[in-house]
């Protein structure tokens, strides 16, 4: 019964790639977000999702993008990867106006 | 504009200790404050938020945080520290009902519990 879901967990790739990293939740929640963990173990907000639109969009790269199929579901797609990119990519979610987010268990991206 | 500081990036206290972790922010607007934990190889777990109710705030596993709007601080204590407790402590801010739902973590602290 987990309530916030990523795959994969770990996921391995050469620089100049394309991947996807899902995130699903059933919690019911209306608002779902990514978060990037640097290697010093800084989180930083990349977006969030309410209600299938964007809502946030801090300073990311346009090669990340992320789509949302439906309320439960927001996936990020990063296009030509690069070395940077290396991290651990977490999801989230929360009801809009409580702002207590329930986060996944994480996604660690190593780009070669 | 949002900002977390979190003094200490590595905190050692003797199993039995008091626990104490600082955490001050930065905020335009009333803030909504979390603290989340971090085990290894894990996701981040809530541990309390404040939200502009009681200033004294209890969260799970024995900690707590104090909401001091005049010292713009929140600083996580726990009056006996275990060895379960070694992990990453994150202080969070958000604008709350008054704005967007983002999250501005700190650089967060680590826990390290001495037998």
């Amino acid at each position: 019964d987990t309530a916030v879901s990523q795959t994969p967990k770990y996921l391995v790739t050469q620089m100049g790639n394309d991947k996807s990293i899902k995130c699903e939740q059933n919690l019911g929640h209306d608002t779902m977000y990514w978060y990037k963990q640097d290697s010093k173990k800084f989180l930083k907000i990349m977006f969030s999702y309410n209600n299938k639109e964007l809502i946030i969009n801090e300073t990311v790269p346009n090669r990340f993008s992320p789509k949302s199929p439906d309320k439960a579901h927001l996936n990020l797609h990063i296009n030509s990867l690069e070395l940077g990119d290396s991290a651990v990519y977490f999801c989230a979610s929360s009801r809009t106006s409580t702002g207590e987010q329930y986060f996944g268990p994480g996604t660690r991206l190593t780009v070669t | 504009a949002q900002s977390v500081t979190q003094l200490g990036s590595h905190v050692s206290v003797s199993e039995g200790a008091l626990v104490l972790l600082r955490c001050n922010y930065s905020s335009s607007v009333p803030p909504y404050l979390f603290w989340y934990v971090q085990y290894p190889n894990q996701g981040l777990q809530l541990l309390l938020k404040y939200t502009s109710a009681a200033t004294l705030v209890k969260g799970i596993n024995g900690f707590e945080a104090e909401f001091k709007k005049s010292e713009t601080s929140f600083h996580l204590t726990k009056p006996s520290a275990h060895m379960s407790d070694a992990a990453e402590y994150f202080c969070a801010v958000s604008e709350g009902q008054t704005g967007a739902n983002n999250l501005f973590f700190g650089t967060g602290t680590r826990l390290t519990v001495i037998p």
